[in-house]
């Protein structure tokens, strides 16, 4: 049973456009959401988190928006760039936990 | 910058025999993690250390994977005898505590030929 839901799989964007990558959890007791980045060959990076108690986090262009009512996350990336290519992942955690990680999105940021 | 140390990047071993992985944690990091991350998903837990004492083994295939972390600080996944499926990227975190933010080294491609 996948824990964390991650949408759209690939994802193609103009330069300077925005990006918008979606998670859905069910599990109320994660208390920790971050994002991490990919590129190809390389380990994840954390890219930016939030807890449950805010419903926004902001870092440079990066945003994580949090419903905790709807159960959903989303990272958005503001005027994407060429180097925003990457894949990306959503994951989260219970206090003290693995994180778990959803299933990744292929950003391609296109000039 | 402090880093998770892995080796090696890569690894081609043919099927049924033994391979070994190493990690080396941030300095200071008392939980580590070993992660499985298949072509196209996202990684998945295989075993976490909190010091040299295992925390979470339930993933692990343990009739062919072991782990150890003897003196609370570098690791050694192994794998005996590796099969097919087993053809992955193999992940190391770190992290102070298992609250923490965890950090990835840069992974162990494995091939199983």
């Amino acid at each position: 049973q996948q824990q964390v839901k991650q949408s759209p799989q690939s994802l193609i964007v103009q330069k300077g456009g925005i990006s918008i990558i979606n998670c859905a959890y069910e599990n109320t007791a994660f208390d920790y959401f971050p994002w991490y980045q990919q590129f190809p060959g390389k380990g994840p990076a954390l890219l930016i988190a939030i807890r449950p108690d805010v419903s926004e986090k902001k870092e440079g262009r990066f945003t994580i928006s949090f419903n905790k009512s709807a159960k959903q996350f989303s990272l958005h990336i503001m005027d994407s760039q060429p180097g925003d290519s990457a894949t990306y992942f959503c994951a989260a955690r219970v206090l003290n936990t693995p994180l778990v990680f959803g299933k990744g999105t292929r950003l391609s940021v296109i000039a | 910058e402090a880093e998770v140390a892995q080796s090696p990047r890569y690894k081609i071993t043919e099927k049924s025999q033994a391979v070994a992985f190493w990690c080396d944690p941030i300095s200071g990091h008392a939980t580590l993690y070993w992660y499985r991350q298949i072509l196209g998903q996202g990684p998945e837990l295989l075993v976490q250390f909190q010091d040299e004492s295992v925390v979470d083994d339930s993933q692990l295939p343990k009739d062919r994977f072991s782990a150890e972390r003897l003196k609370g600080v570098d690791s050694t996944l192994k794998i005996q005898p590796a099969e097919l499926g087993d053809s992955a990227m193999y992940l190391c975190a770190s992290s102070f505590n298992r609250d923490a933010e965890a950090f990835f080294g840069q992974g162990t491609r494995l091939t199983v030929v």
